[in-house]
C-alpha cells in the first residue's frame, strides 16, 4: 500500500533554507507516469501549488516560488526533497507531498501524505 | 494566472439532501485534447485533501457514486446527490491545465 511520509523540521528561522524530504513507499517512485507534488497549506487557508515533479524528466515549479525553489527526487532512496530559500512568516505553512499519475491519465493528486507543519520564526 | 472562483464558501446541508457546489475559471479548463483540466478535491476535518473527480467529471477510485462532476470550459459543477455526514469538509476545485496549477478558495459544507 502507498505511503507518503513528510519529514522534515518544524521550525525554520527567517531567511533560513526550509528543507523538507517526502519518503515513498509501497510504489516505485520511477514509475512510468508517475509525477509527484508539493502543495501547501498556510493555517486555517487553503491549498497553495508549489511544483511537480517527475523521475529522470520534467519538473514544473510554480513562478511565484521559482527563485527560491529546488525540488529533487532519489529513486534510489525512494524520496522526493523540497527546499525552499530565504523563508519568511508566509511560508509558514502545512507541507504536503503528493503522487501525481499524470503521463496518460491525468488523474491529479491522487493520493496525498499527512502533511508536516513548517513554521518560519525569528 | 488562472483564477478559481468557488461559490457558494459556506453549504449547510441536511442530510439526505443533494447538495451543489459551483467552480467558475477565468480560463477554459479545455484542452485540445477534449480533456477539461479540472479537480476536486475534499479535505475532511483534520486530514489531507482526497481526489474526487478528475478531468471535470471521472471519480476517482474508491468514491462513492453519490459524488459527479460536470461541466466544461470555465464552468463546472460537484454534485452530491444525497449527502451523508461523512461529507462535511472543505471542497476544492483545482485546474491543471497551465502552470501555475491552482486551486479554488474552498467550499466549507458542514451538516444543519
Amino acid at each position: 500500500q502507498l505511503q507518503l511520509q513528510e519529514s522534515g523540521p518544524g521550525l525554520v528561522k527567517t531567511l533560513d533554507t526550509l528543507s523538507l524530504i517526502c519518503s515513498v513507499s509501497g510504489d516505485s517512485i520511477g514509475s512510468s507516469g508517475h509525477y509527484w507534488g508539493w502543495i501547501r497549506q498556510p493555517p486555517d487557508r487553503g491549498l497553495e501549488w508549489i511544483a511537480n515533479i517527475k523521475y529522470g524528466g520534467n519538473t514544473f515549479y510554480n513562478p511565484s516560488l521559482r527563485s527560491r525553489l529546488t525540488v529533487s527526487v532519489d529513486a534510489s532512496k525512494r524520496q522526493v526533497s523540497l527546499k525552499l530559500s530565504s523563508v519568511t512568516a508566509t511560508d509558514t505553512a502545512i507541507y504536503y507531498c503528493a503522487r501525481l499519475p499524470w503521463d496518460t491519465d491525468y488523474r491529479g493528486f491522487d493520493f496525498w501524505g499527512r502533511g508536516t507543519l513548517v513554521t518560519v520564526s525569528s | 494566472d488562472i483564477v478559481m472562483t468557488q461559490s457558494p464558501l459556506s453549504l449547510p446541508v441536511t442530510p439526505g439532501e443533494p447538495a451543489s457546489i459551483s467552480c467558475r475559471s477565468s480560463q477554459s479548463l479545455l484542452h485540445r485534447s477534449g480533456h477539461n483540466f479540472l479537480y476536486w478535491y475534499l479535505q475532511k476535518p483534520g486530514q489531507s485533501p482526497q481526489l474526487l473527480i478528475y478531468l471535470g467529471s471521472n471519480r476517482a477510485s474508491g468514491v462513492p457514486d453519490r459524488f459527479s462532476g460536470s461541466g466544461s470550459g470555465t464552468d463546472f459543477t460537484l454534485k452530491i446527490s444525497r449527502v451523508e455526514a461523512e461529507d462535511v469538509g472543505i471542497y476544492y476545485c483545482m485546474q491543471g491545465l497551465q502552470v501555475p496549477w491552482t486551486f479554488g478558495q474552498g467550499t466549507k459544507v458542514e451538516i444543519k
